[in-house]
């Protein structure tokens, strides 16, 4: 069966280093990979998109890496502040409409300490 | 523009009652989807809706039902409530014609089996 799997453990950084989240799936071939940071209460809010022929994609502080040989994606926040505190969900997706819908890693909780 | 928004954000209910979760997608946007979160599963697919039609549906019960509306607002409906109901529902809105779209969650409707 399918399976997606982010670090299970809460992350701690401390404020101005760089966090690295990792989401590794088995059995799945998707032709989009995407990250969504969650806050408590609130629903996710979409971050990055990346492609299966692409090998990273960045925005302001964030960079993302899919290899899919690998099957996996990592995902960074350089110069990370308290604000980025948040849960951080991967979510693949095999057509890129979200017709089959989005197939969600279980999240990483990520504490960024002042 | 005006985001997702889902009613009503908190319901209780018993178990054996049914419940029915609105959601109002961005203006534009043809496509709705519902996941259900929880602590133990994460994010989990229902189903998704394009242009009143049911594209796709996840791996749950049949008590599981939803429909979507000409002005592309959807209703999804849990029949005879059980305990392991009780969870976040979100729904996730895209444009939905061409792939790859970010989806856009809504808050949530937080419902409590009891």
């Amino acid at each position: 069966s399918q399976k997606i799997e982010q670090n299970s453990e809460a992350l701690n950084i401390q404020e101005g280093k760089t966090a690295t989240l990792t989401c590794n799936y088995t059995n799945y071939s998707p032709a989009y990979l995407q990250w969504y940071r969650q806050d408590p209460g609130r629903g996710p809010v979409f971050l990055l998109l990346i492609r299966e022929n692409e090998k990273e994609k960045r925005k302001e502080r964030l960079k993302v890496t899919f290899d899919t040989t690998l099957k996996q994606s990592l995902f960074h926040i350089t110069a990370s502040q308290p604000a980025d505190s948040a849960t951080y969900l991967c979510a693949l997706d095999r057509t890129g409409g979200g017709a089959d819908g989005l197939t969600f890693g279980k999240g990483t909780h990520l504490i960024i300490q002042p | 523009k005006a985001g997702v928004t889902q009613t009503p954000r908190y319901l209780i209910k018993t178990r054996g009652q049914q419940v029915t979760l609105s959601c109002s997608p961005i203006s534009g946007h043809r496509s709705v989807s519902w996941y259900q979160q929880t602590p133990g599963q994460g994010l989990q697919f229902l189903f998704e809706y394009f242009s009143e039609t049911q594209r796709n549906k996840g791996n749950f019960p049949g008590r599981f039902s939803g429909r979507q509306f000409s002005n592309s607002r959807s209703e999804m409906n849990v029949s005879t409530l059980e305990l392991g109901d009780s969870a976040l529902y979100l729904c996730a809105t895209s444009p939905g014609l061409a792939a790859p779209y970010e989806q856009y969650f809504g808050p949530g409707t937080r419902l409590t089996v009891t």
